[in-house]
């Protein structure tokens, strides 16, 4: 177990409308990731974060954004949804274990734009 | 560009046969690798990694994973499959000093009984 908790679990919204995932994690890592899950893609990287309000972007970025302003919650937004942002959205967070860094994952978030 | 691939989209197994799944990388320095699995509606569960030193590698449910350097791959194996093992697979990669994952695109093992 991570200690991750995302919010919602799963979700159907309407196209144009904007949509916020939560991640929550309840270890006080540093690092958080959102990653996006797409059948022969395997998980690619949106955003990531190395501290409160320290951000950068990730493989798959455009359209959307995220926020850290405390150490436990990693926020996911998309500003005005797609259809081609129906996926799941995976948060992970990197714990170091003896040499190297692991990451670790959350129990994922299934989103449908309709 | 920084790269894994897992060439088999798709494996289907005995129960009880032996199984292999297959990873490459394409990294500039020999990166730190991993393996995941999940099962339906779930998400990601770390069954080992390779860091450095011996090559042959044990994770959790009797996996293991032998690095390769000649042939940058990392390929997961089993001895004895198990119907509780069908899943999907992910072969992971990242740099020794990043935080980030690359991810290939996976492998879906079934298990036939």
């Amino acid at each position: 177990d991570a200690g991750i908790t995302q919010s919602p679990r799963h979700k159907v919204t309407e196209t144009g409308t904007p949509v916020t995932l939560r991640c929550h994690q309840t270890e006080n890592h540093r690092y958080m990731y959102w990653y996006r899950q797409d059948p022969g893609h395997g998980l690619r990287l949106i955003h990531y974060s190395y501290g409160v309000k320290d951000t950068d972007k990730g493989e798959v970025s455009d359209g959307y954004s995220v926020s850290r302003s405390k150490t436990e919650d990693f926020l996911l937004t998309l500003e005005s949804a797609t259809s081609s942002q129906t996926s799941v959205y995976f948060c992970a967070i990197s714990r170091t274990l003896g040499a190297g860094n692991t990451i670790y994952f959350g129990e994922g978030s299934w989103l449908t734009v309709v | 560009a920084q790269s894994v691939t897992q060439p088999d989209i798709h494996i289907t197994v005995s129960e009880g046969a032996s199984l292999e799944l297959r990873c490459n990388y394409s990294y500039g320095a020999t990166p730190y690798l991993f393996w995941y699995v999940q099962s339906p509606g779930q998400g990601l569960q770390l069954l080992l990694k390779y860091f450095s030193g011996d090559t042959l590698v044990q994770g959790i449910k009797g996996f293991e994973a032998e690095f390769k350097r000649s042939q940058s791959s990392f390929n997961l194996r089993k001895p004895s499959v198990h119907w509780s093992d069908a899943a999907e697979y992910f072969c992971a990669a990242r740099q020794e000093a990043g935080n980030m994952l690359t991810f290939g695109g996976g492998t879906r093992l079934m298990v036939k009984p």
